[in-house]
């Protein structure tokens, strides 16, 4: 089966740092993204991984470490608009396709 | 808007009748996926398609939904003899292929079953 976790909700200060962690079990793996959800709207891509390490983009960063099945997601400067949920996916080739399987997501409310 | 269009924004349906969601994929995007997601759940997988082809209904019930992508024209979900339990956020999103190629979202249609 496939299954992916991460924290329900997560609170931070502005201008602090803070890292949204995903666990997961896939029957494969071809890539772990990272999307951004403000409420109403769509999802909005940040970050895709593939192989173990560190990809940094601006103020967000993704890590992957594929034989311990985990992802984290850092954002630094947190200002007020990073205030969404963050979803972790996971493609995984033996669900069918290029299909994206997601978790629940990690609600982040960021206060001054 | 360069974006994935999805029309319309919110849809009200009563019990029985058809809902028909559109999406146009981004400009240069062949690959169109339409996700599920209902309130505290994440978005869950119900079709792929490229034109005039359905590569992948695995997460699609079998019954009542149907989906396509002509060679011209936006893609549709169609939901028939909608149901309460039907009520939920549904986004298309598009790829330029596959492979490592992410997916681009549009905004959603939040479907609403009286």
């Amino acid at each position: 089966g496939q299954n992916i976790d991460q924290p329900t909700e997560m609170t931070a200060t502005e201008g602090a740092i803070v890292q949204i962690n995903c666990t997961y079990q896939t029957s494969g793996f071809n890539g772990l993204f990272w999307y951004q959800q403000h409420a109403g709207e769509a999802p909005t891509f940040l970050s895709y991984n593939v192989l173990d390490g560190l990809e940094e983009k601006g103020r967000f960063s993704s890590f992957l470490s594929r034989s311990k099945g985990y992802s984290y997601l850092l954002l630094k400067e947190l200002q007020m608009k990073d205030s969404a949920s963050y979803l972790c996916a996971v493609r995984d080739p033996g669900a069918g396709s290029y299909q994206l399987t997601f978790g629940k997501g990690t609600k982040l409310s960021v206060i001054p | 808007n360069a974006g994935v269009m999805q029309n319309p924004r919110h849809l009200v349906r009563r019990r029985g009748q058809e809902a028909r969601l559109r999406c146009s994929p981004m400009k240069g995007h062949s690959h169109v996926y339409w996700y599920r997601q209902l309130p505290e759940e994440g978005l869950k997988f119900m079709v792929y398609l490229q034109k005039e082809n359905i590569i992948d209904e695995s997460g699609m019930p079998k019954e009542r939904f149907s989906a396509e992508f002509p060679k011209e024209g936006p893609s549709i979900l169609r939901i028939q003899q909608v149901v309460r339990g039907d009520s939920a956020a549904y986004f298309c999103a598009s790829s330029p292929g596959e492979g490592t190629q992410p997916q681009h979202f549009g905004d959603g249609t939040r479907l609403s079953i009286l």
